[in-house]
């Protein structure tokens, strides 16, 4: 099974910071990844899929990129509301399969 | 709206059986392909099953293969997953999820999910 290891596990950094989370496959998945937020206590929210495409409503200041093994999520300028653990997703083929999860604070 | 809606979720003894049900308002439901995604407390998420639009198509986890079944009711609108031989490690919280369009998609919209908890 492809297995996916983001980095890095927590962070925190302060607003209006750029910041960036790296998730790397085990095998090529060509463009196969999604990015999720999940806020404390909320639903887990698509942010991005395909690799770079922007779910709609989603702000402008996150955005991804990279494609067969090696992606990352940007979020071009930190905001507090940004709190929240953010999840890689490979979606290839079955098993479907998360990251371990990056738990982003403010500083 | 949008909705997912789960139901079914409790505190259950190992070994025994339990079925969620998932309800889905405002899309077409027979359209696209759901699955089910748990989550631990304090854990990360896990896949657990997933099905195609028309349930030509379905995928589980190593981990409930052989104990789960995964179904849809499209005249229902309504997605299934009858857990057998619960486990304590078995313990999360269930999310029905949608998929964008495929069964190998992201999921763009998520219930609030339903927690089942296997304890003695």
């Amino acid at each position: 099974d492809i297995q996916m290891t983001q980095s890095p596990s927590s962070l925190s950094a302060s607003v209006g910071d750029r910041v960036t989370i790296t998730c790397r496959a085990s095998q090529g998945i060509f463009n196969y990844l999604a990015w999720y937020q999940q806020k404390p206590g909320k639903v887990p929210k698509l942010l991005i899929y395909g690799a770079s495409t922007l779910q709609s409503g989603v702000p402008s200041r996150f955005s991804g990129s990279g494609s067969g093994t090696n992606f990352a999520l940007t979020i071009s300028s930190l905001q507090p509301e940004d709190v929240a653990t953010y999840y890689c997703q490979k979606y290839i083929s079955a098993p479907v399969t998360f990251g371990q999860g990056t738990r982003l604070e403010i500083k | 709206e949008v909705q997912l809606v789960e139901s079914g979720g409790g505190l259950i003894q190992p070994g025994r059986s339990l079925r969620l049900s998932c309800a889905a308002s405002g899309f077409t439901f027979d359209d696209f392909a759901m699955h089910w995604v748990r989550q631990a407390p304090g854990k990360g998420l896990e896949w657990v099953s997933g099905i195609s639009w028309n349930s030509g198509t379905i995928a589980y986890a190593d981990s409930v293969k052989g104990r789960f079944t995964i179904s849809r009711d499209n005249a229902k609108n309504s997605l299934y997953l009858q857990m057998n031989s619960l486990r304590a490690e078995d313990t999360a919280l269930y999310y029905c999820v949608k998929s964008r369009d495929l069964l190998y998609d992201a999921f763009d919209i998520w219930g609030q999910g339903t927690m089942v908890t296997v304890s003695s």
